[in-house]
């Protein structure tokens, strides 16, 4: 069975610093993976998605995330965080060829100071 | 740029009563999915529907829930006899066929049972 795994439930940066989402996951094929965004009271945004192309996938808004099957992780980056991107980040995946449904993990919120 | 609806944006109902959570997918996108997110937990998978019939369905999606597309634009949810814990954020997602995998999602309905 699939399943995702983010760690942090919250992450606070200051305006101009790095970014550092962490999302592993367990997936028995290769995967596809996804990273969306929900800012307050508004639905699911995708930011980004690997669909077994480059390992590097770069996103909205300047994130971008990298696949490495080694470690079973993509992990989202942004390298200046902006007061705009405080929101909630979920990264999820699905198994190809199957009903595509997505398995989320818990999201993690990201703070950003000024 | 096309966009999921979804009506209501919030619904308030007594335990035991039905609900009917409807939304519009995009246009010309075979697959529909239902989420749910239960306040300050992860976003859940509910059922999948494809060439108007259920392609797969989480354990959550019991016998009280049922999905239906009636008329080719409209793509419902309805709960037959609501429970306290189905208070939640319903959203609906669509893709468009086999090979695109990104599922395009709705801003959802907030569900509270009382």
């Amino acid at each position: 069975a699939q399943s995702v795994t983010q760690l942090g439930s919250h992450v606070s940066v200051s305006e101009g610093a790095l970014v550092l989402l962490r999302c592993n996951y367990s997936s028995s094929v290769p995967p596809y993976l996804f990273w969306y965004v929900q800012y307050p009271n508004q639905g699911l945004q995708l930011l980004l998605k690997y669909t077994s192309a480059a390992t590097l996938v770069k996103g909205i808004n300047g994130f971008e995330a990298e696949f490495k099957k080694s470690e079973t992780s993509f992990h989202l980056t942004k390298p200046s965080a902006h007061m705009s991107d405080a929101a909630e980040y979920f990264c999820a995946v699905s198994e190809p060829g199957n009903t595509g449904k997505l398995i989320f993990g818990q999201g993690t919120t990201l703070q950003v100071k000024p | 740029e096309p966009e999921v609806t979804q009506t209501p944006s919030h619904q308030v109902t007594q335990m035991g009563q039905e609900v009917i959570l409807r939304c519009v997918p995009i246009s010309n996108h075979l697959y529909f999915y239902w989420y749910r997110q239960i306040l300050g937990q992860k976003v859940e998978f509910l059922v999948s529907f494809y060439n108007n019939e259920i392609s797969e369905k989480s354990e959550i999606f019991d016998d009280q829930f049922s999905v239906e597309r009636p008329d080719g634009s409209n793509f419902t949810l309805k709960i037959r006899s609501t429970k306290l814990e189905d208070s939640a954020m319903y959203f609906c997602a669509s893709r468009p066929r086999t090979g695109q995998e990104t599922q395009y999602f709705g801003p959802g309905t907030r569900l509270l049972v009382l």
